[in-house]
């Protein structure tokens, strides 16, 4: 079982908008603003879409938005385009004894 | 360009030993963080483990600890993961990952290619 925790898939049609939720504790996504998001296509390795909750390294596009309420933080996906379609994983900094936790991952599929 | 290269696939047995790396380059190594990933068949991401290359300061996720050893040779900017007791369980692919802290925006800014490493009798 994974420390957060994600929808198993979420789905949209191209064009709109989804959002992925990531829960976890005050231990981990409530104590810290130390959220990251994953992108992994098939056979690829992860790729960095979010840093800090909100930051979004460059080459990403502006489509893509991080946020975080509490507990859970929240990726939201804009204008979805066939090429978004792949697992999101969300991470996030848990303190100096257990360094980082992973959520179970999101299928997001493009109808 | 920032790039981090792991070694090819690996076939072992069980209780085999064996010792993946991941050359870096691009950047100073020893100005960063070099941790490893777990992926588990159709499964998902798990933190092993990191170092810091400049001082050998290694951590360990407790699911980790004492399965694994983390190591770095600064004179070759390569970072490895090794076993010393290969189980079935260990079948995954394993990821090196750069990060520029661990106290302070904690992420994986860049990511080997993967290393496949099968046990299997």
């Amino acid at each position: 079982q994974s420390a957060l925790t994600q929808p198993h898939s979420v789905s949209g049609s191209p064009g709109q908008s989804v959002t992925i939720s990531c829960t976890g504790t005050s231990s981990d996504v409530g104590g810290y603003n130390y959220v990251s998001w994953y992108q992994q296509h098939p056979g690829k390795a992860p790729k960095l879409m979010i840093s800090d909750v909100t930051e979004r390294p460059s080459g990403v596009p502006d489509r893509f938005s991080g946020s975080k309420s509490g507990n859970t933080a929240s990726l939201t996906i804009s204008g979805l385009q066939a090429e978004d379609e792949a697992n999101y994983y969300c991470s996030s900094y848990a303190g100096r004894y257990t360094f980082v936790v992973f959520g179970g991952g999101t299928k997001l599929t493009v109808l | 360009e920032v790039q981090l290269v792991q070694s090819g696939a690996e076939v072992k047995k069980p209780e085999e030993s064996l010792k993946i790396s991941c050359q870096v380059s691009g950047f100073t190594f020893t100005d960063y963080w070099i941790a490893w990933v777990r992926q588990m068949p159709e499964k998902g991401l798990e933190w092993m483990g990191t170092i810091y290359p400049r001082d050998s300061d290694t951590r360990y996720s407790q699911s980790f600890q004492g399965q694994v050893t983390i190591s770095a040779d600064k004179s070759v900017n390569t970072a490895y993961l090794q076993w010393s007791s290969l189980k079935a369980s260990d079948t995954a692919i394993y990821y090196c990952v750069r990060y520029v802290s661990m106290v302070r925006g904690v992420y994986g800014d860049f990511w080997g290619q993967g290393t496949l490493v099968t046990v299997s009798s």
